[in-house]
């Protein structure tokens, strides 16, 4: 069964200050991989996805993402926040060449103070 | 282009009461999934609709069911609720064609307590 671990439950951070998120995966096959965001009040929004190809993915906003195989993980990334990414952050994957179930982490809330 | 869009917002019902939920999927999609968000957690996979059938389902009783449409909406019906039913429901859409690697773009959702 696959699971998703997300090690960061709340994060605090001042505007400009880098981001990392961490997200951890467990599945004896290949995935795909994404990050969702949620915005106070809004629904969930794909941040960016990775399917196959080059391991660092660019998302919107400014936020990326590395693969990394070797280590089942796959770790946001945005080098300077804003207090407009004050949000909940989900990492989630599904089966490669399954049908499109979404396996979640339990999430980040990020804190941006201005 | 509406999104994803479910009904009611918000629902208070008490122990033992049947439930259902809506959603109207995006327009262009065929596949609607549901998830069960409970306070604190991430998103939990219920079930997926496509082509009028249930396709995949995840680890929850049978008293969660569901439908869809030849619209391509879709209902989710919880019986004999319990206190740890209460959550918010999300619906997610997307096309049935090329399966895992389809986005699902997510409703609002509707928030559930059960007292």
């Amino acid at each position: 069964a696959q699971s998703v671990s997300q090690h960061n439950h709340h994060v605090i951070l001042s505007e400009a200050a880098s981001l990392e998120l961490g997200c951890n995966y467990s599945y004896g096959g290949t995935v795909n991989l994404f990050w969702y965001v949620q915005y106070p009040g809004q629904h969930l929004q794909l941040l960016l996805k990775y399917f196959s190809g080059d391991p660092l993915v660019k998302g919107i906003k400014g936020f990326e993402a590395e693969f990394i195989k070797s280590k089942f993980s796959f770790n946001l990334r945005k080098p300077s926040v804003q207090w407009s990414d004050t949000a909940e952050y989900f990492c989630a994957v599904n089966a490669y060449t399954g049908f499109q179930k979404l396996v979640f982490g339990t999430g980040t809330r990020l804190l941006v103070s201005p | 282009d509406a999104g994803v869009t479910q009904s009611p917002t918000h629902l208070i019902k008490t122990r033992g009461q049947q439930v259902t939920l809506r959603c109207s999927p995006k327009s262009g999609h065929d596949t609607v999934s549901w998830y069960q968000q409970a306070l604190g957690q991430g998103p939990q996979f219920i079930f997926q609709y496509y082509e009028e059938e249930e396709r995949q389902r995840g680890n929850f009783p049978d008293r969660f069911s569901g439908h869809q449409f030849p619209n391509y909406s879709s209902e989710l019906n919880v019986n004999a609720l319990l206190l740890g039913d209460s959550a918010l429901y999300l619906c997610a859409s997307s096309s049935g064609r090329a399966l895992a690697k389809n986005i699902q773009y997510f409703g609002a959702g509707t928030r559930l307590s059960v007292l």
